[in-house]
């Protein structure tokens, strides 16, 4: 069975401090996809990233990157310079590549960004 | 904007009620899934519609059901509400060409279900 763990529920920074969630996932599967997601106080998911897992180069988009680590089974996410439109709470997910493709999400963690 | 759009925003039930929930998807996609989000948790898978057929089932009883139409918009239909269906329904559309692929679902701003 697919699961993932996000074990930081809840992390406080203040504003312009680097930010790391944690990501870390299990799975049978050879070929599968992890994603992020953010979801503001408004509800609606945000997609941020798709990674499949043979591609273990780790991404940068402007102030966010992700470190997907097959060895570990994580795939993280770091926001540099945070600023207080970051809050909100993050989903890390897991899809298989056949079937529904559902995605498996974990518990997310609430980042708040004070200024 | 993802282009997803669900309807309605807000909807208030009693128990034993049933309840449609409507999204239309994403220009271009053929893939409808449904998920539902308790308070403070992730959303949880509850089925997929692939051209029309489902295509997929998380662990929910068959009191909640589905359609998918040929414009590929789609309805989540659940009978004999109970008080633990009240959540966020989010709806998410994807572009699939076959049958596998692990495309990036697109979700909608959701439907919050209050059942008393």
């Amino acid at each position: 069975a697919q699961k993932v763990t996000q074990a930081q529920t809840e992390i406080s920074v203040v504003e312009k401090e680097d930010v790391t969630l944690d990501c870390v996932y299990e799975t049978r599967d050879t070929t599968y996809y992890l994603f992020w997601y953010k979801q503001p106080p408004s509800g609606e998911l945000v997609f941020l990233i798709r990674r499949n897992s043979f591609d273990e180069q780790n991404e940068i988009s402007g102030r966010y990157s992700w470190n997907f680590q097959k060895s570990t089974s994580s795939f993280n996410f770091t926001i540099t310079a945070s600023q207080v439109v970051d809050s909100a709470v993050y989903f890390c997910a897991l899809s298989e590549y056949r079937g529904a493709q559902k995605l498996v999400f974990g518990q997310g963690t609430r980042l708040t960004i004070n200024p | 904007e993802t282009g997803v759009t669900q309807s309605p925003t807000h909807l208030i039930k009693t128990r034993g009620q049933q309840v449609t929930l409507r999204c239309s998807s994403q220009s271009g996609h053929n893939t409808v899934s449904w998920y539902q989000q308790a308070l403070g948790q992730g959303p949880q898978f509850i089925f997929q519609y692939y051209r029309e057929e489902e295509n997929g089932r998380g662990n929910f009883p068959p009191r909640f059901s589905g359609l998918q139409f040929p414009n590929y918009s789609s309805e989540l239909n659940v009978n004999a509400l109970e008080l633990d269906d009240s959540a966020l329904y989010l709806c998410a559309s994807s572009s699939r060409p076959r049958l596998a692929g692990g495309e990036t679902q697109y979700f909608g701003p959701g439907t919050r279900l209050l059942v008393l």
